[in-house]
């Protein structure tokens, strides 16, 4: 079946460091895949997708390409920021319509002053 | 974007009981609905997708007596667990989709969660 790993938080970063979250996957086919954000208190938002290999997502700062030779799709910023801090989970669909999704455990990114 | 929100955010209760956790997208038709289940540390994991006027879809191992999900209308879903027991605490989420012409439609938005406590 289909799975989604992600790195174990908490990730504990200054303001403008560089952020990496690694996501890696196993799926049939050719999945579709997403990164959600969820900021204390809210519902999960989608942050950013890419529905095909070499695709990058970008959104707020944030990139991500889908890299099917190494079934990754690792979620990059810049310079992070305070405003960032949240819970980052990765996931994929089997298709492009984000009908059912598979979701990795979550990761906390706590970023300091 | 859209909205979805879920009432209660938190609620406790005695084993035995039943509790109902209301979903509904505020600014938008949700012609499906999904219901998930988190325990910490852990991923969340689909229970049921729900379709407007139609039966849940449970996936496998979800007990379908236990948690009644019923999607009345296009802006509110409910899940119902029955006779709730200790095992069944959790942190319960619900997102609703609209399939549209637009792609940008083609997503799920989610609530914020509601937190169950079987005492």
């Amino acid at each position: 079946g289909n799975s989604v790993t992600q790195m174990e938080g908490p990730v504990t970063l200054s303001e403008e460091a560089f952020l990496t979250i690694n996501c890696t996957y196993t799926a049939t086919g050719y999945p579709s895949l997403f990164w959600y954000v969820q900021y204390p208190g809210e519902g999960l938002q989608l942050l950013l997708k890419a529905t095909k290999a070499d695709d990058k997502g970008s959104n707020k700062g944030f990139e991500a390409t889908y890299r099917k030779e190494t079934t990754s799709f690792h979620l990059e910023k810049g310079s992070v920021q305070v405003s960032d801090s949240a819970v980052y989970f990765c996931a994929l669909s089997e298709d492009g319509t984000a009908s059912k999704l598979t979701f990795g455990t979550g990761t906390r990114l706590q970023v300091t002053l | 974007g859209a909205v979805v929100s879920q009432h209660p955010s938190r609620v406790i209760c005695k084993s035995g009981t039943s509790v109902k956790i209301e979903c509904r997208s505020l600014d938008f038709q949700a012609t499906t609905m999904f219901w998930y289940r988190q325990f910490p540390k852990q991923s969340l994991m689909l229970m049921a997708t729900s379709n407007e006027g139609s039966k849940a879809t449970y996936e496998q191992g979800v007990e379908k007596d236990k948690f009644l999900i019923n999607h009345a209308s296009l802006t509110l879903s409910t899940l119902t667990v029955t006779s709730a027991h200790p095992e069944d605490s959790s942190f319960y989420i619900c997102s609703a989709r609209v399939v549209g012409g637009l792609a940008t439609y083609n997503e799920q938005f989610f609530g914020p969660g509601t937190r169950l406590t079987v005492l």
